[in-house]
This record gives C-alpha cells, structure tokens and sequence, in this order.
C-alpha cells in the first residue's frame, strides 16, 4: 500500500489561485470517488477540507475546490491568503477497506 | 458537537506496548454515522492512517502495521483503543484519534487534538 503523491511545496501570492496535485494508483484514487483533503497548521490537527472528490463539509470555505482526472486529484486555493499557508494532505479509500495518504505538500504563501 | 481526546502515556520503552485511549464525547458511539480511527504523524512527517473500528467491532487495518496493531471498542464508555505492540523509536509519533464520517472507512473528519509518544529507553 504506498503512499499517495505530492509535491514538496507549492507556493504563491495573496489573491492567486493555486493548484496542488496528488496522484495515486488503479487501486486508489483510479477507481475510487473517494479522496479528501486536509489543511494542517503548525502543532495542530489535521482539518477536512474537501470529501469524496469535490464535497466541501459544513463550515470548509468555498475557496477550497476538489478535482479528480484518472489516478491524480487536484486541490485549488482560489484568492490565496496568508491563513492559508500550511500543510495539505490526500487521502483515498483503497482497496480491501483500506486509506492511504499522501505525503503532504507545504504551501507557501509569498 | 462530536469531540474526542486521547489519553494514554507519553514515554514507552523499546519493545513494549504502546497503549492509548480516545474519549468520545456528545455522540452515542452505537451509531451508524461514524467509524472510528487512529492517525498517527511522525516528527516532521506526513500523515498515516493505523486502523479504524465500527461499533460492532468490526476492524481495518493498516496491512503495514496490522501484525502489531489491535483496535477496540467500549461503547458503554463512549472509549475507543489502540494497542502497539513492539515499539521501537521508528513508532515515535503525535497519535490522533478521529472519527470517519458516513460510517465508512473514508474520510476523517473530526479529530482529537494529538497526543505526542516517544519510544525511548
């Protein structure tokens, strides 16, 4: 079960758009509608950002989008802010009732 | 609103078990909404999911872990557990406990805050 795919970092101005990516496998993220994301400040717990691909939960901001091409999901940050930076995570249900993460991508907002 | 706090000790020795507990408060745990799961972030490291269990009792493993690994569940005491067994320094790590969201081993959404464990002598 390896681990998903992200960039190290991803950086970009206040008010940009920006577009981190996390690629998986044909037993993640390939057959399955199921990936999420999570924000990660410095010393806190991980946040759920986005569920099943492109679902925002109750109180997750709607500059948060989710995206799914093939194996590859995709988070965008629209109209970045400096409360953005931190630390974002993928995860993907696999296969024999299993979740694997990514290895996380910082974001740095310049 | 759905709340969980670990619990358990902060220091283990090399090749003990390493046990903790998460409290979960203002849901009954008998529900069907939430599978619950433990998380746990290595120093500087990203995120790796352990295990979760449904209030059945019905466990998943991590296949990585899964030979040292045992979830359970008190519902009467509104208490989930983890149980490593064989610790070695490599299992340092902040340890979450958190619930699954649809009652499926999916999505995490609410988390406990950590608690940090160092395996040392």
């Amino acid at each position: 079960q390896a681990a998903l795919t992200q960039p190290a970092s991803v950086s970009g101005s206040p008010g940009q758009s920006i577009t981190m990516s996390c690629t998986g496998t044909s037993s993640d993220i390939g057959i399955y509608e199921y990936v999420s994301w999570y924000q990660q400040h410095p010393g806190k717990a991980p946040k759920l950002l986005i569920y099943d691909v492109t679902y925002r939960p109750s109180g997750a901001s709607d500059r948060f989008s989710g995206s799914k091409s093939g194996s590859t999901a995709s988070l965008t940050i629209s109209g970045l802010q400096a409360e953005d930076e931190g630390d974002y995570y993928c995860s993907s249900y696999s296969s024999s009732s299993t979740v694997v993460f990514g290895g996380g991508t910082r974001l740095t907002v310049l | 609103q759905l709340q969980l706090q670990e619990s358990g000790p902060r220091l283990v020795k090399p090749s003990e078990t390493l046990s903790l507990t998460c409290t979960v408060s203002n849901v009954r745990m008998t529900t069907t909404t939430y599978y619950w799961g433990w998380v746990r972030q290595s120093p500087g490291k990203g995120l790796e999911w352990i295990g979760s269990i449904f209030h059945t009792g019905k466990t998943s493993y991590n296949p990585s872990l899964r030979s040292r690994v045992t979830i359970s569940i008190d519902t009467s005491e509104s208490q989930f557990s983890l149980s490593l067994s064989s610790v070695t320094t490599a299992d340092t790590a902040v340890y979450y406990c958190a619930s699954m969201m649809h009652g499926l081993i999916r999505t995490f959404d609410i988390w406990g805050q950590g608690t940090m464990v160092t395996v040392s002598s």
